[in-house]
């Protein structure tokens, strides 16, 4: 299995709603990453785990707050989210450490916050 | 973090080469150079990377300056499918995740 699994592909929800999206790979990776993309533009890292354990959060508000259950699941769960946080937000897995190893990203969720 | 420049945008035609330049002059000794597409509407697809030597693989080859301050990717025969954003990126040297700048949009026309 050589995938990233996100779901859902596409999710609609309210201000006052909470969801959460679902990451899942099965390559023995041990990093893994949630990244925000806005149209038109280039992804932004958001959160990074190494091992199960968080290593980055790259300054995101607290209405977005990952867990990762085990070294195959990554979430994210959303609450009382804003509608400028209408994205797609992508995962990826890869191997921890420097340079030599690539990433695998996931086809995104795409949330619209109305 | 040392930074890349891309081309905002390229042009081929259909089963024409393709070479899509990248300047990283602030490149450092441990950097690896990564490329990435991303087709409309999918996540990132890993492409290619490399430290010093040139690469090759089923989809591309890297092509590397001898001082490292620059890559060229090469499509050896673009195809309507390879129509995406081209991403290079600098990774390693304690960089601490992948980070993207705004690439290259390459178009093919048939």
């Amino acid at each position: 299995d050589t995938e990233v699994t996100q779901t859902p592909k596409h999710l609609v929800m309210g201000m006052t709603n909470k969801k959460s999206l679902k990451c899942e790979q099965h390559m023995g990776h041990r990093a893994m990453y949630w990244y925000k993309q806005k149209a038109k533009k280039p992804p932004e890292l958001m959160f990074v785990y190494s091992y199960e354990k968080l290593s980055i959060n790259e300054s995101v508000p607290s209405r977005f707050s990952p867990e990762c259950p085990n070294s195959s699941l990554l979430n994210l769960h959303l609450h009382a989210l804003q509608p400028e946080d209408s994205a797609l937000y992508l995962c990826a897995s890869s191997q921890p450490g420097t340079g030599t190893y690539g990433y695998t990203f996931g086809s995104g969720t795409r949330l619209t916050v109305v | 973090d040392a930074k890349t420049t891309q081309p905002n945008s390229m042009e081929s035609n259909e089963e024409e080469p393709v070479h899509l330049p990248c300047n990283h002059s602030t490149i450092s000794g441990t950097d690896y150079i990564h490329w990435y597409r991303q087709l409309p509407s999918q996540g990132p697809e890993y492409v290619i990377h490399g430290l010093t030597s040139n690469v090759n693989n089923r989809m591309a080859s890297l092509a590397i300056a001898e001082d490292r301050k620059s890559s060229t990717l090469i499509l050896h025969r673009a195809t309507l499918r390879d129509a995406a954003v081209y991403y290079c990126i600098l990774r390693g040297g304690g960089r601490r995740a992948l980070t993207f700048g705004s690439g290259t949009r390459l178009q093919v026309q048939p």
